[in-house]
């Protein structure tokens, strides 16, 4: 089975300052792991993913995400936090095999960035 | 090129009542998928159609839930009779190789009130 955890359902942070969203995972096998942002009253949107490739993967809007096989993490970074990156983010695990495209979140962190 | 789209955007019925939700995933994409999120809880896996198929219906939460993708085109999910656990905002997701690699792209959802 697989599963996903994301510290903190709320982050706040100022503008310009660091982001960092957390996300630690379980699976039996190695993992296709994903970040997804959801601006309100749109769809998911991919930011990144990671496929077993480099393990420090750069996504769009500045974001970026490293893969720490030894701590089964996923963490979202982005250096400058601006006014439109306040949104939802939600981490997800898809561990291949029968589970094909399947994927399981986890619960959602709503970004707030202010002034 | 269209993305998923999904109708209604909200919808609001009386317990018992019957709703039909349609999704249109992006043109040429065999793979859709059915995900819920519940307020307040994480987006959980409903189903996955292979073209006009069920791949997977694992996450289907009973049989009041009825999903059909006729010509391998757009899909319906039927909740017959809905019940007031049924709220949340229902989305869809499609993708065109059933890798488990591959972005998933989301519709904006259908947002979901049984009183």
């Amino acid at each position: 089975a697989q599963s996903v955890t994301q510290l903190g359902s709320h982050v706040s942070v100022s503008e310009g300052a660091l982001v960092l969203l957390r996300c630690n995972y379980s699976s039996s096998v190695p993992p296709y792991l994903f970040w997804y942002v959801q601006y309100p009253n749109q769809g998911l949107q991919l930011l990144l993913k990671y496929t077993s490739a480099a393990t420090l993967v750069k996504g769009i809007n500045g974001f970026e995400a490293e893969f720490k096989k030894s701590e089964t993490s996923f963490h979202l970074t982005k250096p400058s936090a601006h006014m439109s990156d306040a949104a939802e983010y939600f981490c997800a695990v898809n561990a291949g095999g029968t589970s094909y495209g399947k994927l399981t979140f986890g619960q959602g962190t709503i970004l707030t960035v202010h002034p | 090129e269209a993305g998923v789209t999904q109708f209604p955007s909200h919808s609001v019925i009386e317990k018992g009542q019957t709703v039909t939700l349609r999704c249109d995933p992006i043109s040429g994409h065999d793979n859709l998928y059915w995900y819920r999120r519940v307020m307040g809880k994480e987006i959980k896996f409903l189903l996955h159609f292979v073209k006009e198929s069920k791949q997977d219906e694992s996450g289907m939460p009973n049989n009041r839930f009825l999903a059909e993708r006729t010509g391998g085109t757009y899909s319906t999910l039927k909740v017959q009779p809905a019940e007031l656990e049924d709220s949340g905002v229902y989305f869809c997701a499609s993708t065109l190789g059933q890798g488990s690699y591959n972005e998933q792209f989301f519709g904006p959802g259908t947002r979901l009130t049984v009183l």
